[in-house]
C-alpha cells in the first residue's frame, strides 16, 4: 500500500502567488483530511471531506483557502493570494469511515517569501 | 472548546530509562483518545486509539493508558529509535474532527 501521497513535498513562492497543493488519499477510504502544522499554533484541522463532500470548513483560515476533491483519489488546497504567514507545513489524511483512525501524508513544507 | 494539553514539552531519557507522557483534555462527550508518533520531516503515524476510561493498549515499548480526564503513555526500557514527537488527539462525540495537542518530544540517548 502506497500510504496517502502528498505534492510537492516542498514549495517556495512569493507572496501573492497562487499555490496548490495535491493528496491523494488511501485508496478505498472514503474520508480525506487538510491539517496545517506550525510551532506556535500545532495541528490544526482546515477542513474535511466524506464521499468528496465538503463536510466541515470552520477550519480554513480565510477565503483565501479553497478545497476540492473532484473524485475518490485526488484533493487540492489552494492559496490565492499566498502570505508570509501561510508558512507551515500542510498535511492531508484519509480514513476509512469518520471513527477510524487517520493516516497521514508526508506533507507539504510550504515557505512564502 | 475541546482542550488537550500534553506534558512535558519535552523529555530526555538514557536508553533503558523508562517514563511517562501526559495527555490531559476537557472534550464533551469522549469518542476516542488517539496517539500518533511523529518523526522529523514526516507526517503523524498512528499508534493507538483509546475509547474508554480503564482501557490501555500495548505496542513493543509503549503502552497507552485512559482515565475520564487523562491518558498516560509509558515508554518501558526506551531505545534511541523510540526518540520523536508523540501527540495526543481527542475526537467528541458525533464528530469526525480530531484535536490535537502540542506533543511531547522525546530523546533517548544512547
Amino acid at each position: 500500500d502506497a500510504g496517502v501521497i502528498q505534492s510537492p513535498r516542498h514549495e517556495v513562492t512569493e507572496m501573492g502567488q497562487e499555490v496548490t497543493l495535491r493528496c491523494k488519499p488511501i485508496s478505498g477510504h472514503d474520508y480525506l483530511f487538510w491539517y496545517r502544522q506550525t510551532m506556535m499554533r500545532g495541528l490544526e484541522l482546515l477542513i474535511y471531506f466524506n464521499n468528496n463532500v465538503p463536510i466541515d470548513d470552520s477550519g480554513m483560515p480565510e477565503d483565501r483557502f479553497s478545497a476540492k476533491m473532484p473524485n475518490a483519489s485526488f484533493s487540492t488546497l489552494k492559496i490565492q493570494p499566498s502570505e508570509p504567514r501561510d508558512s507551515a507545513v500542510y498535511f492531508c489524511a484519509s480514513s476509512l469511515g469518520g471513527l477510524t483512525e487517520q493516516f497521514f501524508g508526508p506533507g507539504t513544507r510550504l515557505t512564502v517569501l | 472548546e475541546d482542550q488537550v494539553t500534553q506534558s512535558p514539552e519535552a523529555l530526555r531519557l538514557q536508553e533503558g530509562e523508562s517514563s511517562s507522557l501526559n495527555c490531559s483534555y476537557t472534550v464533551s462527550g469522549l469518542r476516542g483518545l488517539f496517539w500518533y508518533r511523529q518523526d522529523p520531516g514526516k507526517g503523524p503515524e498512528f499508534l493507538f486509539t483509546l475509547y474508554s476510561a480503564g482501557e490501555e493498549k500495548e505496542k513493543e515499548r509503549l503502552k497507552a493508558t485512559l482515565t475520564k480526564k487523562e491518558s498516560f503513555l509509558h515508554i518501558t526500557a526506551p531505545k534511541p529509535e523510540d526518540s520523536a514527537t508523540y501527540l495526543c488527539a481527542v475526537r467528541r462525540f458525533n464528530d469526525y474532527k480530531l484535536s490535537f495537542g502540542a506533543g511531547t518530544t522525546v530523546t533517548v540517548r544512547a
